[in-house]
């Protein structure tokens, strides 16, 4: 079946810049996200690319699709304490936000 | 404009007892989804309906029961409630296509 993989944990310094992983295996996926869930909250989306794009930038956030290797990246500069979250990477199943295929997450964790 | 309403956002249910968790959305989106989130798993797709009247298995539908009777709710059926259905559930909405999945606050099921 489709599966999505990504790094459990990330420890940074505020200030450093993170770079999240993810890979996925469905080549049909027209859209990858990232998505952000603090503590006891619910998923908020962070930023999402197109499968025709390499990369796509918004302001600290920086995504990175290497199609070929269906490698993903998120890229967040100056990262700040406020960034301690999980981190989860979709790809859009059959190319619908209806069905969304997760990563487990990655638990961003921003020392002082 | 309230989003993605979920409740009860808490419960505990004995084993083999039965309830509905309710889903409702304001935004006229034809795409609804139930996940389950479980520790080191990630969240995985229970029931999406991608229309009123229609609706489809995701990746761990074995327990649960839905209908989509209206545009603006998703209600989520457990028929006999098992202890490895403790999880906290997200119901989310989207229109389709590229466009954000707007998740609920999620509901902590806990099954004893």
């Amino acid at each position: 079946g489709e599966d999505v993989e990504q790094s459990l944990f990330l420890s940074v310094r505020e200030g450093d810049s993170s770079v999240i992983n993810c890979t996925y295996t469905d080549s049909s996926s027209t859209y990858l996200y990232w998505y952000k869930q603090e503590p006891g909250a619910g998923l908020q989306l962070l930023t999402y690319i197109f499968s025709n794009m390499d990369m796509k930038q918004d302001q600290r956030l920086t995504v990175l699709l290497n199609k070929k290797d269906k490698h993903l990246s998120l890229r967040i500069a100056d990262t700040q304490t406020g960034d301690s979250a999980i981190y989860f990477c979709a790809e859009a199943y059959g190319g619908s936000q209806g069905n969304l295929i997760f990563g487990k997450g990655t638990k961003l964790s921003v020392k002082p | 404009n309230a989003g993605v309403t979920q409740t009860p956002k808490f419960q505990v249910l004995k084993t083999g007892q039965s309830m509905t968790l309710q889903c409702a959305q304001d935004m006229n989106h034809e795409y609804m989804s139930w996940y389950r989130q479980d520790p080191g798993m990630g969240l995985r797709l229970i029931h999406y309906s991608v229309g009123a009247g229609i609706t489809d298995q995701g990746e761990v539908p074995n327990g649960y029961n839905v209908s989509r009777s209206t545009t603006e709710d998703f209600p989520l059926r457990l028929l006999s409630a098992a202890p490895s259905q403790t999880s906290v559930y997200f119901c989310a909405s989207s229109s389709g296509g590229e466009t954000e999945a707007f998740f609920g606050q999620g509901t902590r099921l806990t099954v004893v």
